[in-house]
């Protein structure tokens, strides 16, 4: 079974300091790993993912995440952040044999002006 | 990225008609589409898997007599919610995977609101 932890209902942060939204997973073998975004009233759109290879993955509107394997952990971080990064933030795993992927609750990001 | 179109954006409708939602992935051809559903500050809840070609896979709790999945082509596939409660007033989002299957790119959502 593949399950995703997202700690924190919410994340408060000024803007221009850096932010983290923090994503644990549990998977049977290696995960597939990934972050979305959710603004209100749309769907989901992707900001990264974390296949293989270096565990800083860089993605969409200057956003990165940090693969590591020790603490099963994938936070998604921003070095500063804009009033408009406040969304809903979703993480979520997936085995290498499913394509069905486990999202996790969501975290609300609110970025105070 | 690869995208995924939903019609319509937002419906209301009276309670006991059906309504019907589309899913359309428009620069790529998709075997598989997902359905969810999700709840005011919830997270996803997938509803079923849409498989083009055959039926359609439901997950546990859902009604498969309430919620007909269509996958007509490989570019679309349907939801239609039948005889329709205000209880399945919700925000219902389809996805769907690239060739690779490595990620799954989503609809915009359809905002149902049932009277």
């Amino acid at each position: 079974a593949q399950s995703v932890a997202q700690p924190e209902d919410q994340v408060n942060v000024a803007e221009g300091n850096p932010l983290t939204v923090k994503c644990t997973y549990s998977v049977s073998g290696n995960p597939y790993l990934f972050w979305y975004v959710q603004y209100p009233n749309r769907g989901l759109q992707f900001l990264l993912k974390y296949i293989t290879g270096d565990n800083l993955v860089k993605g969409s509107y200057g956003f990165e995440a940090e693969f590591n394997k020790s603490q099963t952990s994938f936070h998604l971080k921003k070095p500063s952040a804009l009033v408009s990064d406040s969304a809903l933030y979703f993480c979520a795993v997936r085995d290498r044999r499913s394509y069905i992927p486990t999202f996790g609750r969501g975290t609300s990001l609110i970025v105070h002006p | 990225g690869a995208v995924v179109s939903q019609h319509p954006s937002w419906v209301i409708c009276k309670s006991g008609t059906s309504v019907k939602i589309e899913c359309r992935s428009l620069d790529f051809q998709a075997t598989t589409m997902f359905w969810y559903r999700q709840f005011p500050k919830q997270s996803l809840m997938l509803m079923a898997t849409s498989n083009e070609g055959s039926k359609a896979t439901y997950e546990q709790g859902v009604e498969k007599d309430k919620f007909l999945i269509n996958h007509a082509s490989l570019t679309l596939s349907t939801l239609t919610v039948t005889s329709a409660h205000p209880e399945d007033s919700s925000f219902y989002i389809c996805s769907a995977p690239t060739s690779d299957q490595e990620t799954q790119y989503f609809g915009p959502g359809t905002r149902l609101l049932v009277l």
